[in-house]
């Protein structure tokens, strides 16, 4: 059965560092989503990706994070200058996203990021 | 603005009797509700969906969810409890009356713990 993959599982950094959280989603899907889940709290949304541009995106998602798709199969997600509070587990998910249709969501594994 | 409740932070059943886990939602416009569950160490895995049509819905493991616009739920529920349904349940809902817009808002999560 196809999944969602994400790497790595676990992410340490610095403060002020930048990182790079990779997902590969499920081959013939069009929409690519992030969340994220701080420790003990709700799983947020953070951004919808389509047709290689952003569909929508939360608050949290300012100038600091950016997506992005570089070929056929990655789903990247950049924070420029990580802070304390952008540690959390985040999940990557990608949907068919056919036309006229509300698909599910599945998602990945997750990473872990911990800015120290 | 849409959100979930989910008023149960644990939930605890006895191996072979039915169980209930709570939602209630708000949105403009139709809802589309949706349940994952979360295993320690995995990712959300999807479960079931209400998008149109049956207020009850069945999905994977033999768990169902009743729709019920009058009281803006969506339970999630099954016969018979196994020992191996022990896992974090998140009910999530999206509405498409803002063009294009699929972004999940999930519930805080219940634990449902099945006692051998």
């Amino acid at each position: 059965e196809p999944e969602v993959t994400q790497t790595p599982s676990h992410q340490v950094t610095q403060m002020g560092q930048e990182v790079i959280l990779r997902c590969v989603p499920i081959s013939n899907h069009l929409y690519f989503y992030w969340y994220r889940q701080i420790l003990g709290q709700k799983v947020e949304f953070l951004v919808s990706f389509y047709n290689n541009e952003i569909s929508e995106k939360s608050e949290i998602f300012d100038d600091q994070f950016s997506v992005e798709r570089p070929d056929g199969s990655n789903f990247t997600l950049k924070i420029r200058s990580t802070k304390l509070e952008d540690s959390a587990m985040y999940f990557c998910a990608s949907s068919l996203g056919l036309a006229g249709e509300f698909s599910e969501q599945y998602f990945g594994p997750g990473t872990r990021l911990t800015v120290t | 603005a849409q959100s979930v409740a989910q008023p149960e932070d644990q939930v605890n059943v006895a191996e072979g009797n039915p169980l209930t886990v709570k939602c209630t939602y708000s949105v403009s416009g139709n809802p589309y509700l949706f349940w994952y569950v979360q295993y320690p160490n995995r990712g959300l895995q999807f479960l079931l969906k209400y998008i149109t049509g049956d207020n009850l819905v069945k999905g994977s493991y033999g768990f169902e969810a009743e729709f019920n616009k009058s009281q803006t739920s969506f339970h999630l529920k099954k016969p018979s409890a196994l020992v191996s349904d022990s896992a974090l349940y998140f009910c999530a809902v999206s509405s498409l009356k803002d063009t294009g817009r699929r972004a999940l808002t999930f519930g805080s999560g219940t634990r449902l713990q099945v006692q051998p």
